[in-house]
């Protein structure tokens, strides 16, 4: 079984500042993914960031970055920069390579102020 | 990316009802579809997974008669919520793998369904 933990259920940001969600995963397989969506409160689901877990460098998409420690079972989310309409619930998530099911971890709040 | 849509996105129903959700891949074909539900300010948790041309395998907890999953075509998999209840109101979403994908994380959500029933 795939578990994933989201300890910080709600975070404020000052605009322009970087913020981090932290994710913390538990699994048995030896290959797997990490995921992280943004889920504004329209409800749609939207991809940000992959990290494979035998990649061996860290996921950058754009202001997103992706701090994986495999040791630790960690992939937090740094958002840079950040902008009001980053305001929204994240979600880390996990998928065996082999199946592509999601297991979501229960979601950080994010709301960035002017 | 690719585009994946439902229908409706939202739907209000009487107790007893059944309501159907369609899912559908528009540009790109899809031989796996997923279901996940999504109860406010909570995480989505998947329901079942949808396959082309073969039953559906729900995760465990998940009611087979309860929720009717068809996966007709390449492009489109339909829930059916079957004689729904209050309890049964919640945010449906589903998501679809491209037929094509070479990369692990080509997976696409639709915008999702809201349920209620009265």
């Amino acid at each position: 079984a795939q578990k994933i933990t989201q300890t910080q259920p709600g975070m404020f940001v000052q605009e322009k500042e970087a913020v981090t969600l932290d994710c913390t995963y538990d699994t048995s397989d030896q290959s797997y993914g990490l995921f992280w969506y943004k889920q504004p409160s329209s409800g749609e689901m939207i991809f940000l960031i992959y990290q494979g877990s035998y990649d061996e460098q860290n996921a950058t998409e754009g202001r997103y970055s992706l701090n994986f420690q495999k040791a630790r079972k960690s992939a937090n989310l740094v958002i840079s920069a950040s902008q009001l309409g980053d305001s929204a619930m994240y979600f880390c998530a996990i998928s065996k390579s082999n199946d592509y099911k999601l297991s979501f971890g229960a979601g950080t709040t994010v709301t960035v102020r002017a | 990316g690719a585009v994946v849509s439902q229908h409706p996105s939202w739907v209000i129903c009487k107790s007893g009802t059944s309501v159907k959700i369609e899912c559908r891949s528009l540009d790109f074909q899809a031989t796996t579809m997923f279901w996940y539900r999504q109860f406010p300010k909570q995480s989505l948790m998947l329901m079942a997974t949808s396959n082309e041309g073969s039953k559906a395998t729900y995760e465990q907890g998940v009611e087979k008669d309860k929720f009717l999953i068809n996966h007709a075509s390449l492009t489109l998999s339909t829930l059916t919520v079957t004689s729904a209840h209050p309890e049964d109101s919640s945010f449906y979403i589903c998501s679809a793998r491209d037929l094509g994908a070479r990369s692990y994380n080509e997976q696409f959500f639709g915008p999702g369904t809201r349920l209620t029933v009265l």
